[in-house]
């Protein structure tokens, strides 16, 4: 069952730009995860956050989870062309046993 | 290195013709999960395991069939591939499905059923 919905399905930014995602889920989680996944390869994992936790950093990704709204954005600053990929948020559903992935945000950084 | 391996990377095959792509990890990671990923539909579970001989059906597991007969390997078959089941496919693993536990994905499997 799908739980994260990504929000936008496709964004286009110039290098030196911040990039935001957002993603929205409909039920309770224990911790929500992003991964990255580079054209037609596996995905890696970015960053997570837990539920108790309201902003993250690492490197120059932020991660910030408003559970009242069950929402999450993540910010990649000064973007790269290297950062062109796709961005999958994931939820631990309190309660299942799976992570589930939402669609993606495809991410295009121009030189 | 620590890895999660899948095979083969590209397979073509013709309907009906069984198949096994093959995945293995080298990490002792306890849970195992295959997915399949097809345009504006995301990444969709087929299968997990939590451990050996322990496998249970994700949200797409009609068509497909799982072992776990050891810790490292997590083949999935495809008895009879029908064309709908063109598709990305993804093995990945994880230490355990304790909340919080982050997965490790193979490269993939580009399947084409004619």
């Amino acid at each position: 069952s799908q739980q994260g919905e990504e929000d936008p399905q496709a964004l286009s930014i110039q290098e030196g730009e911040n990039a935001t995602m957002n993603c929205s889920y409909k039920t309770s989680i224990n911790n929500l995860q992003w991964y990255r996944q580079n054209s037609g390869r596996g995905l890696v994992h970015l960053i997570l956050i837990r539920s108790n936790e309201r902003e993250k950093h690492s490197g120059r990704l932020r991660v910030t989870l408003d559970t009242s709204k069950k929402s999450s954005s993540l910010l990649i600053t000064a973007s790269r062309a290297a950062d062109t990929a796709s961005y999958f948020c994931a939820t631990d559903d309190a309660g299942y046993s799976t992570l589930t992935f939402g669609k993606g945000t495809m991410l295009l950084v121009s030189p | 290195e620590a890895q999660v391996t899948q095979n083969p990377r590209y397979l073509i095959t013709v309907t009906g013709k069984k198949l096994t792509v093959t995945c293995s990890q080298n990490m002792n990671h306890e849970y195992m999960s295959w997915y399949r990923q097809d345009p504006g539909l995301g990444l969709r579970q087929i299968y997990y395991s939590m451990n050996v001989e322990v496998t249970d059906k994700g949200d797409v597991p009609e068509g497909y069939k799982v072992s776990r007969k050891e810790k490292r390997n997590f083949p999935l078959i495809l008895e009879s591939p029908s064309p709908n089941q063109t598709s990305l496919y993804f093995c990945a693993s994880s230490l355990s499905r304790g909340a919080g536990e982050k997965l490790f994905f193979g490269s993939g499997t580009q399947l084409s059923v004619l």
